[in-house]
C-alpha cells in the first residue's frame, strides 16, 4: 500500500498548460486502467476530475485531461486559470485505493 | 444529488476510542460500496477502509488494521468507523467517500470530520 509518487509542486502562468505526473508500480498504475485524479481546494473535500485514466465526469472542464504510459499517469491542465490553483491527487484503484502524495499547483 | 455528512469527530486521548458516522442521502445507499479516507493536517489523502454494499467484503489499510472497524446499516443509510487504540498519528480529517457504480473511482465525498488525538 505504498503511495504513488507525485511532484510536490508545479506552477504555471494563466493561459499556459501544465502536466502533473504520477508514478507507481506494476501492482497499481502499471497493472490497472483505473487511475483517477482529484482536485482539492483548501478546506474543501476532494473533487473527482478524471477517472479511468482519461475520462472526465459530467461537468468537469475539458481543460483537464489524463493519460498513462507504463507505470506513469499524467494530468494535463490547459489554459490555466486562477481557480485551478489547488492540490491535485492521483489514485489507483485495484482491490483497494492508493493515493499519490499530492501536488500543489500554483498559478503565477 | 448525493450527499454525505460525517459526524462524531473530536478530541480524544491516546489509547482512546471514537465512533464516526456518515449519513447518506440522495441516492440508494445500499447499492454502493463505501470508503473512509483520511487526511492528516497539511498532508495528503490516505485511504483507510472499504466496505462492500452488503458488508461481505471489507478491507483496511495496514496502518489501522486491528484497531479500526468499518460497518454500515443500509436500513439507516449510514456508514460507521469504530476507532480504538487511537494514536497521535491518527489525527486527521476523516472523509466518508462513495465509490462510483459506473467506473472505478470515488465519485462523492463528505465534508469530513476532524479527529484529534492528543493528551
Amino acid at each position: 500500500q505504498s503511495a504513488l509518487t507525485q511532484p510536490a509542486s508545479v506552477s504555471g502562468s494563466p493561459g499556459q498548460s501544465i502536466t502533473i505526473s504520477c508514478t507507481g508500480t506494476s501492482s497499481d498504475i502499471g497493472g490497472s486502467n483505473y487511475v483517477s485524479w482529484y482536485q482539492q481546494h483548501p478546506g474543501k473535500a476532494p473533487k473527482l476530475i478524471i477517472y479511468d485514466v482519461s475520462n472526465r465526469p459530467s461537468g468537469v472542464s475539458n481543460r483537464f485531461s489524463g493519460s498513462k504510459s507504463g507505470y506513469t499517469a499524467s494530468l494535463t491542465i490547459s489554459g490555466l486559470q486562477a481557480e485551478d490553483e489547488a492540490d491535485y491527487y492521483c489514485s489507483s484503484y485495484t482491490s483497494t485505493v492508493v493515493f499519490g502524495g499530492g501536488t500543489k499547483l500554483t498559478v503565477l | 444529488e448525493a450527499q454525505l455528512v460525517e459526524s462524531g469527530g473530536g478530541l480524544v486521548q491516546p489509547g482512546g476510542s471514537l465512533r464516526l458516522s456518515c449519513a447518506a442521502s440522495g441516492f440508494t445507499f445500499s447499492s454502493y460500496t463505501m470508503n473512509w479516507v483520511r487526511q492528516a493536517p497539511g498532508k495528503g489523502l490516505e485511504w483507510v477502509s472499504y466496505i462492500g454494499s452488503s458488508s461481505t467484503i471489507i478491507y483496511y489499510a495496514d496502518s489501522v488494521k486491528g484497531r479500526f472497524t468499518i460497518s454500515r446499516d443500509n436500513a439507516k443509510n449510514s456508514l460507521y468507523l469504530q476507532m480504538n487504540s487511537l494514536r497521535d498519528e491518527d489525527t486527521a480529517v476523516y472523509y466518508c467517500a462513495r465509490d462510483s457504480r459506473s467506473y472505478y473511482a470515488v465519485d462523492y465525498w463528505g465534508q469530513g470530520t476532524l479527529v484529534t488525538v492528543s493528551s
